[in-house]
């Protein structure tokens, strides 16, 4: 399954199936993005991060693709799990000045994993 | 577990009435920062604190304020409550002054009635 982050706020897949969530970012000069997972209740949980100088990078089970020209990043979640079920952010960094710690995140991807 | 810990979880007040909430970051972590998550509004960044000094400034109300201790924990000051003001409220840390991952902690929720 896809969907964009911004445009479809859900996305239900199979158990077992590949995930696409899908983020379109909004600067230009944003050098560091990274994806959360916030499950109910809970803070955003770090899933995996990536900075402008890649274009992809793998962790356990995902993947985030990132495309300058476009700006558009992406995760990619193999296997789909029931226990994958949250809401994903992407957040990026614009790494200048006084806004150097500051994240801006997206508005999150509601992501539910049926068995 | 991040790490970060966060209190009270659940917080029920009324207008005009004024709330700490507390934060103590990860062991090690300088940077404390503030975020605010609410349904129509989604993450928004509020301020951040660098070992012991403000480091960045975000959309906090000048209702608001939040200071960090010498032992790096760090409070935020919500006053002059409004029914607006109702929201989770996350307290992450980060090693250094930014530009890297934050932890986040579990939050308080914020109820003004």
């Amino acid at each position: 399954g896809e969907s964009v982050g911004l445009h479809l706020p859900t996305l239900s897949v199979q158990e077992g199936d590949n995930s696409i969530i899908n983020c379109a970012y909004s600067n230009s000069a944003s050098d560091y993005f990274i994806w959360y997972k916030q499950e109910s209740g809970k803070g955003p949980q770090f899933i995996i991060d990536i900075r402008s100088n890649m274009d992809k990078r793998q962790g356990q089970r995902v993947t985030v693709l990132l495309n300058k020209t476009v700006k558009h990043l992406s995760l990619q979640i193999a296997a789909t799990q029931p226990g994958d079920s949250a809401v994903y952010f992407c957040a990026e960094n614009r790494g200048r000045g006084s806004t150097l710690g500051r994240l801006y995140f997206g508005r999150g991807t509601q992501l539910t994993v049926w068995p | 577990d991040s790490g970060v810990t966060q209190t009270p979880k659940h917080l029920i007040t009324a207008t005009g009435q004024r709330v700490t909430l507390r934060c103590s970051p990860r062991s090690g972590d300088l940077s404390v920062y503030w975020y605010q998550q609410s349904l129509d509004q989604g993450l928004q960044f509020l301020i951040q604190y660098y070992n012991g000094e403000e480091r960045a400034k975000g959309n906090i109300l000048e209702r608001f304020s939040a200071q960090q201790f010498p032992d790096l924990h760090s409070e935020l000051n919500l006053s002059s409550l409004e029914l607006g003001d109702s929201a989770l409220y996350f307290c992450a840390s980060s090693v250094g002054q930014g530009d890297e991952k934050l932890f986040f902690g579990s939050g308080t929720q914020l109820s003004v009635l």
